[in-house]
């Protein structure tokens, strides 16, 4: 089956406390994307990767870092977490269609961070 | 500053009779816009989408018209369902290949 997984799903951890989370898709897309949704904020691009050892930043960058070695995964790491990264983080996956952003892009289940 | 507006936080419609979620954009570059539909606890799926080059782009019950002199777009739902009750993204794109999402609208289908 086509899918876009993320590990953990859910996850409390404590200020400080270097993480990650896992990405991984089983389509051979390029593109790969990490956001974060916030009650009032939407959907917020973090970084994004346009092929292997690619990456760019999106919207909101700042106290994340990823890294794309193989193609199928994209894992987001949050070496300092504070608590104003609690949020539902999503992963996403999609072809590139002519070299440029994708148009429909395949969305993880979601994981859900609280940092106390 | 908000690239990508979506003014209308939550919206209420009859089963049966027409929705219409709206998008407003400020920035002209933005060459591909996109509707992604999101249920509780699962990852947005995506929609239909337009390029900038058309003005109205249909799938079947889904229609989204693009405005591109006042910057304005709109999803066009008929006739709604109840399984349509969820919350709409729209989100826009351009060639530096970010992708900036609205902050979503609530859609509620009424029996």
């Amino acid at each position: 089956e086509a899918q876009v997984t993320q590990n953990p799903r859910y996850l409390i951890t404590v200020t400080g406390k270097k993480l990650t989370v896992t990405c991984s898709q089983n389509m051979n897309h390029e593109y790969m994307s990490w956001y974060r949704q916030d009650p009032g904020l939407g959907l917020r691009q973090i970084y994004y990767s346009m092929n292997v050892e690619v990456t760019d930043k999106g919207d909101v960058p700042e106290g994340y870092k990823v890294s794309r070695k193989e193609k199928r995964n994209f894992p987001l790491i949050l070496e300092s977490p504070s608590p104003n990264q609690t949020s539902l983080y999503f992963c996403a996956s999609s072809p590139l269609s002519s070299g440029r952003a994708p148009v429909e892009q395949f969305f993880g289940p979601g994981t859900r961070l609280t940092v106390l | 500053d908000q690239q990508v507006k979506q003014n209308s936080p939550s919206l209420s419609v009859q089963e049966g009779r027409i929705s219409i979620l709206n998008c407003d954009y400020t920035n002209s570059m933005f060459d591909y816009f996109l509707w992604y539909k999101k249920y509780p606890a699962e990852g947005p799926t995506f929609l239909i989408s337009i390029s900038s080059i058309k003005d109205k782009n249909e799938d079947g019950r889904f229609t989204v018209f693009l405005n591109k002199s006042a910057k304005h777009l709109s999803l066009h739902i008929v006739p709604s369902q109840p399984g349509d009750s969820a919350v709409y993204f729209c989100a826009a794109t351009n060639r530096d290949d970010k992708i900036i999402f609205g902050k979503g609208t609530r859609l509620h289908i009424l029996p």
